[in-house]
């Protein structure tokens, strides 16, 4: 099936460590996005990666896609208590065709 | 603010009723999203209209229904409702149906 999958699915970071999530799809991806859900929030876009191989930073935050359009990765450097939240991945093939969020990564950051 | 706005913010109400969940999208936006979100779950996506089509259709039930009007408002039914029914239903826009989405700040349905 059309799966998207996301590891970790929880993280506890030490404020200042790294933190990465990984979303992996069962199927060639045409783009993927990344959303943020603060606790008691709504998602929120970060960034959407069109292109294989593609590299893209946010500040603190680098969003990757895989060479085979299958996977991506967001790395946060330094972690900080704002990065609190969880993190998901989406996907859609076609405009035509239902969106699909992974399970997202739940991120906590201990001060 | 995201410039996309839910009605009601809390809904309470009895399982077997039928409500009605209202969503308008940011200025300029012509696709409409439909997702629930159970306690501590993903997002499942619902539908998706585009200038009053409908676009896509996830796993919505049939006892829910959902229309996007001419001036490009959408609404969720949701019918014959059960416990399990209670989650926090967003909404959310863009301008076209692969651009990035607007979330609403949600409708938090209990069915009890």
């Amino acid at each position: 099936g059309q799966q998207v999958m996301q590891i970790p699915q929880y993280q506890h970071v030490q404020e200042g460590e790294d933190f990465t999530t990984y979303c992996n799809s069962s199927t060639t991806l045409s783009n993927i996005q990344w959303y943020k859900q603060r606790p008691g929030g709504h998602p929120v876009f970060l960034i959407q990666l069109v292109k294989s191989g593609e590299v893209k930073k946010q500040k603190r935050l680098t969003f990757q896609f895989g060479e085979a359009k299958k996977n991506s990765s967001l790395h946060i450097t330094a972690t900080q208590t704002t990065d609190v939240g969880t993190y998901f991945c989406a996907r859609a093939k076609t405009s035509y065709d239902k969106v699909i969020f992974g399970p997202g990564t739940s991120l906590s950051v201990i001060p | 603010d995201s410039g996309v706005t839910q009605t009601p913010k809390h809904l309470i109400t009895a399982t077997g009723q039928r409500v009605t969940l209202r969503c308008s999208p940011r200025s300029g936006d012509l696709s409409v999203y439909w997702y629930q979100q159970s306690l501590d779950q993903g997002l499942q996506f619902l539908i998706q209209y585009y200038n009053g089509e409908e676009r896509a259709k996830g796993n919505i039930l049939e006892r829910f229904s959902a229309q996007q009007f001419p001036d490009l408002h959408s609404e969720l039914n949701l019918s014959s409702l059960e416990l399990g029914d209670s989650a926090l239903y967003f909404c959310a826009s863009s301008v076209g149906p692969r651009n990035e989405q607007f979330f609403g700040p949600g409708t938090r349905l209990t069915v009890l």
